[in-house]
């Protein structure tokens, strides 16, 4: 059974980067045709898709974060990483990682990590 | 732009039926979607994939009463025989090449 956990600080200062890194077990980070994304969850609001990367290295990210995300991918340890620079309290989220199969849904999600912005 | 819209909000009694919609965007009345369920205080969970002709295909231990429907862009989740824990947020979630792209999600209240 595949299992995501994301591990990292839960408090971050303003205008500094967050880094969050998210452990796959039971499954290869690099099988053929997955993707391993993240995404966060602002407290009382919906979900937001960062961004993923896929198998072969290739990332992709939200238009409207680009600037700041970095994803990247450590097929030694079987983990992927996310780093958000210059962050400010609207990050403030619970982040969380997943993964998909090219052309399927989101599969695996998981249990999620609260990142706190605050001086 | 690829946009997935749905209700806010629903409600239904304890042992009755619902059913979510959630509508894709102009011109993307083809595109598959899934369902995520999300309870109070925990991470979503994948519920099913729900192509546009209907066919739909759940995730590992979903149970029977939920199921999938298509017409046109909408897509739906009925839940039957709702229990108490079904009462939850659901999301519907769509993709591209490398992206990701959720609705605002749906929260179900069991009366």
């Amino acid at each position: 059974q595949l299992q995501l956990q994301e591990s990292g600080p839960g408090l971050v200062k303003p205008s500094e980067t967050l880094s969050l890194t998210c452990t796959v077990s039971g499954g290869s980070i690099s099988s053929s045709s997955y993707y391993w994304g993240w995404i966060r969850q602002p407290p009382g609001k919906g979900l937001e898709w960062i961004g993923s990367i896929y198998y072969s290295g290739s990332t992709y990210y939200n238009p409207s974060l680009k600037s700041r995300v970095t994803i990247s991918v450590d097929t030694s340890k079987n983990q992927f990483s996310l780093k958000l620079s210059s962050v400010t309290a609207a990050d403030t989220a619970v982040y969380y990682c997943a993964r998909s199969l090219s052309g399927h849904p989101l599969d695996y999600w998981g249990q999620g990590t609260l990142v706190t912005v605050s001086s | 732009q690829l946009v997935l819209t749905q209700s806010p909000s629903a409600s239904a009694s304890l042992g009755a039926s619902v059913k979510l919609t959630c509508t894709l965007s102009s011109g993307h009345s083809s595109y598959a979607i899934a369902w995520h369920q999300q309870q109070p205080e925990k991470g979503p969970r994948y519920l099913m994939k729900l192509n546009s002709d209907g066919s739909h295909s759940k995730g590992d231990g979903i149970p029977d009463r939920f199921s999938g429907s298509s017409s046109g862009a909408e897509r739906y989740l009925t839940i039957s025989s709702l229990q108490s824990e079904d009462e939850a947020d659901y999301y519907c979630q769509t993709w591209g090449t490398g992206s990701w792209v959720f609705g605002g999600g749906t929260k179900l209240t069991v009366l």
